[in-house]
Parts: structure tokens; C-alpha cells; sequence
């Protein structure tokens, strides 16, 4: 296993669309994190899965995120109408248990 | 005031200094994680530690759990270890609170 994948790595947006994010975690990690992180700033936590259960939801995700893990595996992250304060580097993260381990990110802008 | 505080924000140092960023943290923790995050976004860990003190290799890190204080140190300082680091403390089963980061650049 090559740790947690994310895809895409970069992506650029115009305003008002709608951008999606996976994440694949290590094969045997029960719980899957997102975290965004803009610039200067340490990652900020926007939801937790384990296994396909949403369990926490961040006030930072508005009614525009979405987050899934359909079969408790790989997760998904969608963006609808991006504006330009989304920019920023999204963060995937998983574990088994207290040991996190990260993605690369994909870092989004909006322009 | 964050839950997590890390100094400096910003470190310069020669190649061969011995180098320490701090954290300390407000609330109460299962664990505590150093992080080294290089320009591209990716997030490598370093140590996680509930208490004492962990080594690797040129690098060390210690926790005070009465204090809620930890250290990184690095030893022999070169400029591949020009990176931010971030401390982020696990709060709760699951919950990573993060440090803002320290961002060290190593001279040669």
C-alpha cells in the first residue's frame, strides 16, 4: 500500500461551479478524515467517516460541502457553486487508530 | 486565543544549529503528533507521543503532559530539513487540532 491517495492534486475553477475530490486511504484504515488548509495556517477539520458513517460534520462545511464514503472505502469531496474563498488546499487523512496518515492534498483555486 | 499554539511562526537558521519549535496546547489530549509539511502540501509524520520523549534519527521530540507543552528538536540542522512543522494534538478518539506551523528555513 502507497498510503492515502488524493486526485486530483491541483485544481482551477471558475466560480459557480462544481469541483469534487477523492480519497483513497490506506486499505485497512476504518476512519477517514478532511481537513482544509489555507495559506499561513495549520489544517482545520471538516469532517470524520468511520467506516461509510459521517460522524462529525465542522461548522465550516456549509450546505455547499458534501462529503461521502459510500462502501466505507475511498471518500469523496464536493464543492457546488465554488466561490473564491474555497481556495485553499484540502487535506484527506486516515487511520486505524490514533496515528494519522495524510494525503498529499489537492489544492483548489477558484478564480 | 487557539488550542494550540506553536513558536516561533517563522525560524531562520544555519546549516549545523541546533533548532527547537515549541507547542503547547490548552486542552486536554489522547496524544500529540509532529508533522513536517514541505512547499506542495504534503503532510509526513514525524513522532506521535502521549508522554516522554521519542528519537529519530537527527531529530527529537518531548512532551510534558503536566505542562502541556512539547518540543521538536533538531539536531545538526541542514537545509533539506527547511519545511513548515505543525503540531497537532489528538483531542478526543479522533479529533486532530492543529497548530498554525512553524516554518524553518535552513541556510547552507
Amino acid at each position: 500500500d502507497t498510503g492515502v491517495s488524493q486526485d486530483p492534486r491541483h485544481k482551477i475553477t471558475k466560480r459557480g461551479q462544481n469541483v469534487t475530490f477523492r480519497c483513497d486511504p490506506i486499505s485497512e484504515h476504518n476512519r477517514l478524515y478532511w481537513y482544509r488548509q489555507t495559506l499561513g495556517q495549520g489544517p482545520e477539520f471538516l469532517t470524520y467517516f468511520q467506516n461509510e458513517a459521517q460522524l462529525e460534520k465542522s461548522r465550516l462545511l456549509s450546505d455547499r460541502f458534501s462529503a461521502e464514503r459510500p462502501k466505507g472505502s475511498f471518500s469523496t469531496l464536493e464543492i457546488q457553486r465554488t466561490e473564491q474563498g474555497d481556495s485553499a488546499m484540502y487535506l484527506c487523512a486516515s487511520s486505524k487508530e490514533a496515528k494519522a496518515f495524510f494525503g498529499q492534498g489537492t489544492r483548489l483555486t477558484v478564480v | 486565543k487557539n488550542e494550540v499554539e506553536q513558536s516561533p511562526q517563522n525560524l531562520t537558521a544555519q546549516e549545523g544549529e541546533f533548532i527547537t519549535i515549541n507547542c503547547s496546547y490548552s486542552v486536554g489530549i489522547s496524544a500529540l503528533h509532529w508533522l513536517q509539511q514541505h512547499p506542495g502540501g504534503g503532510i509526513v509524520s514525524l513522532f506521535m507521543l502521549s508522554s516522554g520523549k521519542k528519537k529519530h534519527g537527527r531529530l527529537i521530540a518531548t512532551i510534558n503532559i503536566q505542562e502541556k507543552h512539547s518540543s521538536l528538536h533538531i539536531t545538526a540542522s541542514h537545509p533539506r530539513d527547511s519545511a513548515v512543522y505543525i503540531c497537532a494534538v489528538l483531542s478526543g478518539t479522533y479529533k486532530y487540532i492543529f497548530g498554525t506551523g512553524t516554518r524553518l528555513k535552513v541556510l547552507a
